[in-house]
């Protein structure tokens, strides 16, 4: 079946500092791959995603790019600040059930001033 | 262009009541998808529906737990008999068409 692994958090950083999360999937055919944030007390918002593999998704200073030999969509910041503070959830979607996210666990990332 | 709403944003209910969820989608999504997010754990799919139409629902109990989105209304999310497991937080999610999900703020049910 599908399935998708993160790296276990919390993930503690201070300001200005790089961020890696890995994401690895398990998954039939040619997955659309996503990361979601998910601010406290909140929903999950959209942060970038990917269709194909070597699609490279950014936003806001994110980036992911859809390994297709790896199985992984690896989500890296340059210089991260206090207000990226979050949980961070790896996701994947099938062509065939695309209405069917799948999630990670999610990752939680602390950034401390 | 308001986002998605859900209400309540926290319900309690005590074991054997029912629990409504209600949520509105985006102004012209027609598709609806339902998550549960227990605690420390990551959302698990439910249901996808379209107006009137359940399209993916592999995700609900099968005992329970159901699911509409009328022609005219919110989509509901049912929960019959509440028991302390089913305490998490469900969000609903919605779209003008495939991958674009837009979720909302989620409603945190607590069974006591």
């Amino acid at each position: 079946g599908n399935s998708v692994t993160q790296m276990e958090g919390p993930v503690t950083l201070s300001e200005e500092a790089f961020l890696t999360i890995n994401c690895t999937y398990t998954a039939t055919g040619y997955p659309s791959l996503f990361w979601y944030v998910q601010y406290p007390g909140e929903g999950l918002q959209l942060l970038l995603k990917a269709t194909k593999a070597d699609d490279k998704g950014s936003n806001k200073g994110f980036e992911a790019t859809y390994r297709k030999e790896t199985t992984s969509f690896h989500l890296e910041k340059g210089s991260v600040q206090v207000s990226d503070s979050a949980v961070y959830f790896c996701a994947l979607a099938r062509l065939d059930s695309w209405g069917k996210l799948q999630f990670g666990a999610g990752t939680q990332v602390v950034v401390t001033p | 262009n308001a986002g998605v709403m859900q209400n309540p944003r926290h319900l309690v209910r005590r074991r054997g009541q029912e629990a409504r969820l209600r949520c509105s989608p985006m102004k012209g999504h027609s598709h609806v998808y339902w998550y549960r997010q227990l605690p420390e754990e990551g959302l698990k799919f439910m249901v996808y529906l379209q107006k009137e139409n359940i399209i993916d629902e592999s995700g609900m109990p099968k005992e329970r737990f159901s699911a509409e989105f009328p022609k005219e209304g919110p989509s509901i999310l049912r929960i019959q008999q509440v028991v302390r497991g089913d305490s998490a937080a469900y969000f609903c999610a919605s779209s003008p068409r495939e991958y674009e999900q837009y979720f909302g703020p989620g409603t945190r049910l607590t069974v006591t």
